[in-house]
């Protein structure tokens, strides 16, 4: 079975230095991984997804994420955070193009500082 | 702009009134989602839809039922809100043998 696991439940940072989500995940198959952002109230945006291309992957609003099938990770980055960035994150993983099933992490908390 | 479209966004029952919430989508997918979420915790999966076909979850109550009249259609019934269903529920999308799931704004229901 797959699960995944968000090392950090809450990263502070500061507007303007990177942000670092880190990601690590287990599969007994060759995973699709996902980022989603929600902010508040909202419903769950997609960031970026690997699907067994690039292992650097970019997503919107400038993150991106590197998939390192050795150390089973994947790990979320940007360079430069900015306020509206203050939201929770959501590392997610299935089995692949066959499996319906979403294997939610328990989210990180981001909180930004003026 | 196709998307995934949730009626109404705050919907407040009482305890033991049958409550349905909407989902509708644009994107003409094959699959919809139910999902509970509570607070500072991650979405939970309730049932989906492929086509026509329902999948229960197996720890899903029996309190909770599922409709999907058509294609873009999609509704939770809670015949029985109970205090503990206090929640917000995301509807989702995909297409077959796509996995990437699209998700509505959500409706945050409140049981007094």
């Amino acid at each position: 079975a797959q699960s995944v696991t968000q090392l950090d439940s809450h990263v502070s940072v500061s507007e303007g230095t990177p942000v670092l989500l880190r990601c690590n995940y287990s599969s007994s198959y060759s995973p699709s991984l996902f980022w989603y952002v929600q902010h508040p109230n909202k419903g769950l945006q997609l960031l970026l997804k690997y699907t067994s291309a690039a292992t650097l992957v970019k997503g919107i609003n400038g993150f991106e994420a590197e998939f390192k099938k050795s150390e089973t990770s994947f790990h979320l980055t940007k360079p430069s955070a900015h306020m509206s960035d203050a939201a929770e994150y959501f590392c997610v993983v299935t089995l692949g193009s066959n499996d319906y099933k979403l294997s939610f992490g328990a989210g990180t908390t981001v909180t930004v500082r003026a | 702009d196709a998307m995934v479209i949730q009626n109404p966004r705050y919907q407040v029952t009482q305890f033991g009134k049958p409550v349905t919430l909407s989902c509708s989508q644009t994107l003409n997918h094959n699959v919809m989602y139910w999902y509970q979420q509570k607070s500072s915790q991650a979405p939970k999966l309730l049932f989906h839809y492929y086509d026509k076909d329902f999948n229960n979850e197996a720890d899903t109550p029996d309190n909770f039922q599922s409709r999907r009249p058509n294609t873009s259609f999609c509704f939770l019934d809670i015949r029985s809100p109970g205090l503990g269903d206090a929640a917000m529920y995301l509807c989702a999308t995909s297409r077959a043998a796509y996995n990437e799931q699209f998700f509505g704004p959500g409706t945050r229901l409140t049981v007094l």
